[in-house]
């Protein structure tokens, strides 16, 4: 099916590991972005992408490293996950950059 | 101060009420100005999309920007108990959007 997919939905993880959140298009939209969503802070930017080996910075990019190969891929690593990285991610694209986001269904990332 | 404040709710109204959310933002180099519905534990879905001031309009849904006032607002008529979500409003430039905190409502039958 067409669309945008986050795996995994659900992720439990210690302080210190590392983590890698999967986002995969098939839109073929040249916008990726990720998102955290928190209590009290809404949606925040983590990075976003313009096209594929193309990547800066949002909102919040400390502890997180993305990259872009492919078009239709773009995944999130959190390096050494920390207590703070907590929340729910949301991948998002968008064919012309206008703002017009289509969202992936997030994934609840909880670090111990 | 936040790029974009959002009235924080949340609201309770009855099924049939007219809803007003609001935001304002203090970035003059926002473009475009979208609203988006979210569900519980879903991801936000795109509601209303506009680029220019004055109002648009999508069967019970208005959108309204006031780009001199820094001001935008989704009105809701009639409104049903399927529209209890969380509304986010978001302000977009350079490919980036920058969204509110949310306001949630809920519409009881």
């Amino acid at each position: 099916d067409a669309g945008i997919t986050q795996s995994p939905r659900y992720k439990i993880t210690e302080t210190g590991r590392q983590v890698t959140l999967m986002c995969h298009q098939t839109w073929s939209h040249s916008y990726m972005f990720w998102y955290r969503q928190d209590l009290g802070h809404g949606l925040r930017l983590i990075y976003y992408s313009a096209a594929a080996d193309i990547t800066d910075k949002g909102e919040v990019p400390d502890g997180y490293v993305v990259s872009r190969s492919k078009t239709e891929n773009f995944p999130l690593t959190l390096e050494s996950a920390t207590r703070s990285q907590t929340s729910v991610y949301f991948c998002a694209s968008s064919g012309q950059g206008s703002g017009e986001l289509f969202f992936g269904e997030g994934s609840r990332l909880t670090v111990l | 101060q936040k790029e974009v404040e959002q009235d924080p709710g949340p609201l309770s109204v009855p099924e049939g009420a007219i809803v007003s959310l609001n935001c304002t933002y203090s970035n003059s180099a926002f473009q475009y100005f979208m609203w988006y519905r979210q569900y519980s534990r879903k991801g936000p879905e795109l509601l209303m999309y506009t680029y220019s001031s004055g109002n648009k309009e999508d069967g019970r849904f208005t959108a309204q920007v006031d780009k001199s006032s820094k001001y935008i607002s989704l009105f809701i008529r009639d409104s049903q108990p399927s529209d209890s979500a969380t509304y986010l409003c978001a302000m977009s430039s350079w490919g980036k959007s920058t969204f509110g905190d949310g306001t949630t409502l809920t519409v009881k039958p």
